[in-house]
């Protein structure tokens, strides 16, 4: 998608070893989302960030921690990946004066985890 | 807080059928309402909204949705449906004044046959 990009598109790591996936945004847009996509249960709220340095949990934030150093930039990381994380991760962002226009989402992360 | 109910896990139609896909969902306070669609492999797409004024609204690629405030749904419509809109919809509702953070249904996977 314009403007929003996730990195990597897919990996496979192993149960016990920490994880950080990338959001990088070019729309300099305020408000940055971690979702998780999981069959049989839609788009769920991880984590979300208001601002650099400013982080706010979602619905389904255990074993996920964010940083946001910089307007562009926002990582989520797994310290610990466990089979129940294996997913696929939206990333998206969206500003108080477009947000009426919805989200921008990327394109996605599928993350394995065996 | 509010909450998305979509009935319909998957709807199989045929080509040039009509369509309906369901959206109920509850709230204290007035709303917001979108519909995303996600095709394979990609990102969602806002495909329309409902923030005030009329209570009909349409895409550019022919859908239409109703917001009905006394059932509390906005079902989203496509009188002849095409092989490309195979996809999945994702419903989602956010609070006014809130904190415009949305919350999205489980989805509808829309599987059109020729």
């Amino acid at each position: 998608d314009a403007g929003i990009t996730q990195s990597p598109r897919h990996k496979v790591t192993e149960t016990g070893t920490p994880v950080t996936l990338r959001c990088h945004q070019t729309e300099n847009h305020r408000y940055m989302y971690w979702y998780r996509q999981d069959p049989g249960h839609g788009l769920r709220l991880i984590h979300y960030s208001y601002g650099v340095k400013d982080t706010d949990k979602g619905e389904v934030s255990d074993g996920y921690s964010v940083s946001r150093s910089k307007t562009e930039d926002f990582l989520l990381t797994l310290e610990s990946a466990t089979s129940s994380q294996t997913s696929v991760y939206f990333c998206a962002i969206s500003d108080k004066a477009s947000w009426n226009r919805g989200y921008t989402f990327g394109s996605g992360t599928r993350l394995t985890v065996v | 807080a509010q909450s998305v109910t979509q009935l319909d896990s998957q709807v199989p139609v045929f080509e040039e059928a009509p369509v309906e896909l369901r959206c109920n969902y509850s709230s204290s306070v007035s709303v917001y309402l979108f519909w995303y669609v996600q095709y394979p492999n990609q990102g969602l797409q806002l495909l329309l909204k409902y923030l005030s004024g009329s209570t009909l609204v349409e895409s550019i690629n022919g859908f239409e949705a109703e917001f009905n405030k006394s059932q509390t749904s906005f079902h989203l419509r496509k009188p002849s449906v095409h092989i490309s809109d195979t996809a999945e919809y994702f419903c989602a509702v956010s609070d006014r004044g809130g904190s415009y953070i949305p919350t999205f249904g489980r989805g509808t996977s829309l599987i059109v046959h020729p």
